[in-house]
């Protein structure tokens, strides 16, 4: 099955310093990846959605300059949480889809659980 | 704007049960896909079966089954079987939108299987 992966897996840091959090795809070419942040106990929440070589699309209420993603590959997608601030503290995770594959579902990373001090 | 609701915060089920997991939609669009997940305490989003709006036949894999009832905008997942394995979240995801393929999740739903 398509395997998509994330790094790190959890990070903590102060406030005010930036993260950086990578999905890959890794057996398939990702024409499109999903950024996703869960509070705990709440359910997913898309924050943007990206197409190699274009500029991400953010959902309303994301701020597009303190969630910066680069989509530079089809098969890498990041997302930089900037001056990151406790209440930043989440778990996001990425998914990743292809018109190659089966349903045309989404695949998704297995996460990164970011706490800000 | 769509919406995806899943009633049954929490479920508790004896092991070998079947369990039905609730969820409505609500879309105007005449093209969407029916998703659900599970998420076990680990935190990744396993892919378990998917519904297209236009399939005439409930969809199924495994012991995984969905009733798809369309008038009523209701795609409930079906578990045969539950093992204490299946203890996790489970979530409904509706995809809109049809040139970006968002998906919009329901709250979720908390499966208890009991030995």
């Amino acid at each position: 099955g398509a395997v998509v992966s994330q790094h790190p897996s959890w990070v903590i840091c102060k406030s005010g310093t930036s993260v950086k959090i990578e999905c890959r795809s890794l057996d398939f070419q990702a024409t499109t990846m999903f950024w996703y942040r869960q509070f705990p106990k709440q359910s997913l929440m898309l924050m943007a959605t990206s197409n190699e070589g274009s500029k991400a699309t953010y959902e309303q209420g994301v701020e597009k300059d303190k969630f910066l993603i680069n989509h530079a590959s089809l098969t890498l997608s990041t997302l930089t949480v900037t001056s990151a601030h406790p209440e930043d503290s989440s778990f996001y995770i990425c998914s990743a889809k292809s018109w190659e594959l089966t349903y045309n579902e989404q695949f998704f990373g297995p996460g990164t659980r970011l706490t800000v001090l | 704007a769509q919406k995806i609701t899943q009633t049954q915060p929490g479920m508790f089920v004896q092991e070998k049960e079947a369990v039905t997991l609730d969820c409505t939609y609500d879309t105007s669009d005449p093209s969407y896909g029916l998703f659900w997940y599970k998420q076990p305490s680990s935190g990744e989003m396993i892919f378990l079966i998917y519904q297209g709006s236009y399939d005439q036949q409930n969809a199924t894999e495994g012991r995984y089954s969905l009733n798809f009832q369309k008038a009523r905008k209701s795609a409930n997942l079906v578990i045969s079987a539950s093992q204490l394995g299946d203890s996790a979240m489970y979530f409904c995801a509706q995809e809109f939108n049809q040139g970006a393929q968002k998906l919009v999740f329901g709250q979720g739903t908390r499966l208890t299987i009991n030995p």
